[in-house]
């Protein structure tokens, strides 16, 4: 099942602008990933984001975790047409046994228009 | 590095046959996962395999099965094709097992007809 939900489920933009996207998740994680994935291919890792931490950026992305409302949003900023793409966060729960499995969000599908 | 490669990229089976997927992680990388991605399912975890072992395993029917060999490369097969195993089947590798960046491959497009 899902763990995650993501809000919104679709964003059309305009080139240039800053686009945010925000991810709940319902058990306490170890870390929180974002990925992207042009048109049903295979995703690709944008940044991870620890428990313990609150905020991180790489390049034009910007992250933020809150653990006390389970809830993450990533930010991008001066969007590009190559950003247009569906974004997935995954979180890994804390208590696993062993092992690692990802749980997903539904995705927020971005449009960006040049 | 090269990345992590899934062979092959399309596949076209029928209802009943059996299908095996390919994984090859990134070199080093002794952890792969395998998800299912499906429009009204979205993405779901299959199973994990660290240095062969099978450390973790997600809500799939015993249909499903895979298996890691001392390369680290990886396998899944899917017996008794249903026309609901139609999918997008994406590979991840890790460096380690436990909570860490996970790398996914491009995928492979199963059809069931």
């Amino acid at each position: 099942s899902q763990q995650g939900e993501e809000d919104p489920q679709a964003l059309s933009i305009q080139e240039g602008e800053n686009a945010t996207m925000n991810c709940s998740y319902k058990t306490s994680i170890n870390n929180l990933q974002w990925y992207r994935q042009n048109s049903g291919r295979g995703l690709v890792h944008l940044i991870l984001i620890r428990s313990n931490e609150r905020e991180k950026h790489s390049g034009r992305l910007r992250v933020t975790l809150d653990t006390s409302k389970k809830s993450s949003s990533l930010l991008i900023t001066a969007s590009r047409a190559a950003d247009t793409a569906s974004y997935f966060c995954a979180t890994d729960a804390l208590g696993e046994t062993s092992g690692s499995r990802l749980t997903f969000g539904e995705g927020t599908q971005l449009t960006v228009n040049p | 590095k090269a990345g992590v490669t899934q062979t092959p990229r399309y596949l076209i089976k029928t209802r009943g046959q059996q299908v095996t997927l390919s994984c090859s992680p990134i070199s080093g990388h002794r952890s792969v996962s395998w998800y299912q991605q499906t429009p009204g399912q979205g993405l779901q975890f299959l199973f994990e395999y660290f240095s062969e072992t099978q450390r973790n395993k997600g809500n799939f029917p015993g249909r499903f099965s895979g298996r890691q060999f001392s390369n680290s490369r990886s396998e899944m097969n899917v017996s008794t094709l249903e026309l609901g195993d139609s999918a997008l089947y994406l590979c991840a590798s890790s460096s380690t097992t436990g909570p860490d960046t996970q790398y996914f491959g491009p995928g492979t497009r199963l059809t069931v007809l």
